[in-house]
């Protein structure tokens, strides 16, 4: 029971933003949004995460809509290093539901 | 770096086989996820582990089970080994049994072959 959706890929030239988008409608109010990253097969590695309000770190800014039926990460500088696959999940009391992610390929 | 090993990291098994997968967790966390990850596919919920109970599964059959130590390492087994059992495990650690703020951080992976 998928619980987000993305599409499969996208494209970024490098140094620009990247914004991924995200569909969760059928999110509860207690749900929050996370995102993780997955380079090459390897380990998924943290990226943000959200409830209601919009979020910022280091690495990206997490953007939810009011209704929290959809969200948006944004790489502000894209570089070479983001290209992987971003997973949009929605983390149910312990239990994090990945979607099938998207592939994002930063092009030089 | 997450601080989060695991072992090994490929093997190759035949149907019917069991196999027992080995994850560290990071220094100080006591709570321990495992995911199956198939080609192509987001990471799938196995269990979770939390001061050696097992504390949520997901849609997941009895012959993947697991344990978790006092030092919060795990294993993850599964017996009658099938060909769709082919995948990267992934073990993932964090604190209080998952139900806090605290984001879950993920080992390397250990990818299983099923012949």
């Amino acid at each position: 029971d998928a619980k987000t959706t993305q599409p499969p890929s996208m494209d970024c030239a490098e140094g620009r933003a990247a914004n991924l988008p995200c569909n969760h409608s059928t999110i509860s109010g207690n749900e929050y949004v996370y995102w993780y990253r997955q380079i090459h097969s390897q380990g998924p590695q943290y990226i943000i995460h959200g409830l209601k309000n919009n979020e910022t770190n280091e690495m990206a800014s997490l953007i939810i809509t009011e209704d929290r039926k959809s969200s948006t990460l944004i790489l502000p500088h894209a570089t070479l290093r983001d290209t992987a696959v971003y997973y949009c999940i929605v983390r149910v009391g312990n239990q994090f539901y990945f979607g099938t992610g998207t592939s994002l390929t930063v092009i030089p | 770096e997450t601080g989060v090993t695991q072992s090994p990291t490929h093997l190759i098994k035949t149907r019917g086989q069991q196999v027992t997968l080995r994850c560290s967790s990071q220094s100080g966390h006591n709570t321990v996820s495992w995911y199956q990850q198939a080609l192509g596919q987001g990471p799938q919920f196995i269990f979770q582990y939390y001061r050696e109970e097992e504390n949520g599964r997901g849609n997941f059959p009895p012959r993947f089970s697991g344990l978790q130590f006092p030092n919060y390492s795990s294993e993850l087994n599964v017996n009658a080994l099938e060909l769709d059992d082919s995948a990267l495990y992934l073990c993932a650690s964090t604190t209080g049994g998952g139900r806090g703020l605290e984001t879950q951080y993920f080992g390397p992976g250990t990818r299983l072959l099923v012949l």
